[in-house]
């Protein structure tokens, strides 16, 4: 099956820094990606997603490139807000299978 | 539009009694339905999915069990609940197909 693995956290950075979040992926053919983030006290939201190779998804700032070469999805944010503390989830989609997550990473933006 | 329903928001049970939460979502048709749970430290585990009334497909055997009554009403329940059925659980829908899915507000479930 699926599976997915993403840096552990917390990661706490400064207002303005770079934000990287690792993610690397196993899965069965050809999966689609899918970055989830969850804040504090609600249900999950889609962020972002690619469905093909070298694709690029983005939205409010992140970014987040599929490399099949590399089975990875690297978050990342130019420069990070307060607003944007939260859990972040990683996840890869193929088949007739249902997204599967892992533990996330919590990101902490100080001001 | 689509939107998803899940309640209660919190709920405090004790051990050994029973739980029911509700999920219903509006606006789409024979979606794929998901019961998903977050225990501290422990990422999101899927506990059930349906692709359609009265299937449910279990992946991790514990203490709960799923229905799906009707096309989209999906209910998580236990006869007797453990201290280690608290957590925060997540309903979430998808097209047939498996695409992306979409979360319900959560409920967070503490067993005392």
């Amino acid at each position: 099956g699926n599976s997915v693995t993403q840096m552990e956290g917390p990661v706490t950075l400064s207002e303005e820094a770079f934000l990287t979040i690792n993610c690397t992926y196993t899965a069965t053919g050809y999966p689609s990606l899918f970055w989830y983030v969850q804040y504090p006290g609600e249900g999950l939201q889609l962020l972002l997603k690619a469905t093909k190779a070298d694709d690029k998804g983005s939205n409010k700032g992140f970014e987040a490139t599929y490399r099949k070469e590399t089975t990875s999805f690297h978050l990342e944010k130019g420069s990070v807000q307060v607003s944007d503390s939260a859990v972040y989830f990683c996840a890869p989609q193929s088949g007739n299978t249902p997204l599967v997550f892992g533990k996330g990473t919590r990101l902490s933006v100080i001001a | 539009s689509q939107t998803i329903h899940q309640w209660p928001a919190t709920l405090v049970q004790p051990v050994g009694s029973p739980l029911s939460l509700e999920c219903t979502v509006e606006g789409t048709s024979n979606p794929n339905l998901y019961w998903y749970r977050q225990a501290a430290g422990r990422g999101l585990q899927l506990l059930f999915y349906s692709v359609g009334i009265g299937q449910i497909s279990s992946e991790v055997p514990q203490n709960l069990s799923a229905s799906r009554p009707q096309d989209r009403q999906f209910i998580l329940s236990s006869k007797k609940l453990l201290l280690s059925d608290s957590g925060f659980y997540l309903c979430a829908w998808s097209d047939q197909g498996y695409t992306e899915a979409f979360f319900g507000q959560g409920t967070r479930l503490t067993v005392v």
